[in-house]
Order: C-alpha cells, then sequence, then structure tokens
C-alpha cells in the first residue's frame, strides 16, 4: 500500500523567511508525486507533477524537488498569500488514483 | 482555465436517507474519481471511473455508494441510507493521461455533506 508522510504538520513563517517542506514516499513504482495547495474550504489545486528524482519544478515562489524517497517543497520569501496547506500525493505503477498525504499548513504572517 | 465544477456546493441530509452529488468534469478528461476528507483528515481516495465503468475502488466505497455518468458531461455519486459518519467533504476530480503522463489532474471545489 501507497504511504505518504508529510512534515512538519504545521510550519509558521514571518514574510519573507523561506522554509522548506518535507514529503516521504513508499510507492510500488512511482508514476508521479503530486503537490497541492489547498485552502480552507476549497478543493485541492494542483500546483506540481514530479516523475523522476531529479527533477524539479517551480512556479513563482515554489520549487519542488524529487529524490527516490523524498520530495521537498521550497518556499522562497514568502507572502501571507502563500498561507495554506500544501498536499502531497503519489500515484503507484498501475494506478490511476493518488494517495495523500495528511498535509503541512503554512501560515505566513505579515 | 477549465475547471471541475461540482454542485451542491453543500448538503444537509438525514441519516437513512439517500444523496446524490454531482459533478461536471473538465470537458476533454476521460478519467474520472470520487475522493472524502472528514474534517481534519487526509484526502482518501474512493473511486475512479474510464470508458463508463469502475476502474479501481477503495475498501470504502461499499455497496452503499455507487457511480453514474448518466449523460455525457455529468459525473454522479450516489450514497444510500447515509451514516452520521459520511459527513464530509467530497471532491470530484478529472484527468486526462497520455503516454503515462498526467495533463492536470484536476479537483473540483467539494460537496459539504452533513449528516443529522
Amino acid at each position: 500500500e501507497d504511504q505518504v508522510t508529510q512534515s512538519p504538520e504545521a510550519l509558521r513563517l514571518q514574510e519573507g523567511e523561506s522554509s522548506s517542506l518535507n514529503c516521504s514516499y513508499t510507492v510500488s513504482g512511482l508514476r508521479g508525486l503530486f503537490w497541492y495547495r489547498q485552502d480552507p474550504g476549497k478543493g485541492p489545486e494542483f500546483l506540481f507533477t514530479l516523475y523522476s528524482a531529479g527533477e524539479e519544478k517551480e512556479k513563482e515562489r515554489l520549487k519542488a524537488t524529487l529524490t527516490k524517497k523524498e520530495s521537498f517543497l521550497h518556499i522562497t520569501a514568502p507572502k501571507p498569500e502563500d498561507s495554506a496547506t500544501y498536499l502531497c500525493a503519489v500515484r503507484g505503477a498501475n494506478d490511476y488514483k493518488l494517495s495523500f498525504g495528511a498535509g503541512t499548513t503554512v501560515t505566513v504572517r505579515a | 482555465e477549465p475547471e471541475v465544477t461540482q454542485t451542491p456546493s453543500h448538503q444537509v441530509t438525514q441519516m437513512g436517507q439517500e444523496v446524490i452529488l454531482r459533478c461536471v468534469p473538465i470537458s476533454n478528461h476521460l478519467y474520472f474519481y470520487w475522493y472524502r476528507q472528514i474534517l481534519g483528515q487526509k484526502v482518501e481516495f474512493l473511486v475512479s471511473f474510464y470508458n463508463n465503468e469502475i476502474s479501481e475502488k477503495s475498501e470504502i466505497f461499499d455497496d452503499q455508494f455507487s457511480v453514474e455518468r448518466p449523460d455525457g458531461s455529468n459525473f454522479t455519486l450516489k450514497i444510500r441510507s447515509t451514516k452520521l459518519e459520511d459527513s464530509a467533504m467530497y471532491f470530484c476530480a478529472s484527468s486526462e493521461w497520455v503516454g503515462g503522463e498526467n495533463y492536470g489532474y484536476t479537483f473540483g471545489s467539494g460537496t459539504r455533506l452533513t449528516v443529522v
């Protein structure tokens, strides 16, 4: 069974204070690692898909990286509008479903 | 940007009643999914649907649940004889896979189901 563990559970940052979120995973034949942003009461909003170790993707202040066992989401110089829960999910071989971690809730104070 | 649309946004139902949650996936997507998220917990997979049939389902998706694509645009989740523990946010998602790569695994805004 696919397993996804995210850490920390919560992260409080000052505006401009860069940090990283971790996603450790166990999956049989990784076919994609996904990062989503979720605002309270809303659905997950797609950010990135990574497919192979060494791959990196960027979007504004966010950068996602992937190794064979974990992924990091780096937030550079965050702003209050980056406050959200960030979800990591994996897709395994022969699957189309995603298996999610519990998320990291990021709060950025002005 | 294309969206997955879910209705209603909030549904309150009495225990034992049947509910139907509705979704309009992105028009050129062929894979459809339902997930749920109990308050404070992780997003959980329920079922995937392709080519008018269920392709995969979780242990949660028992005989109480069913899915249907009644026409060319809608995708529905029916929950029969609702229980208090069915209270959750239900998310519909759709995706397109080309050559094993994901193109837009997109979630809707969700339906908050409250069973009283």
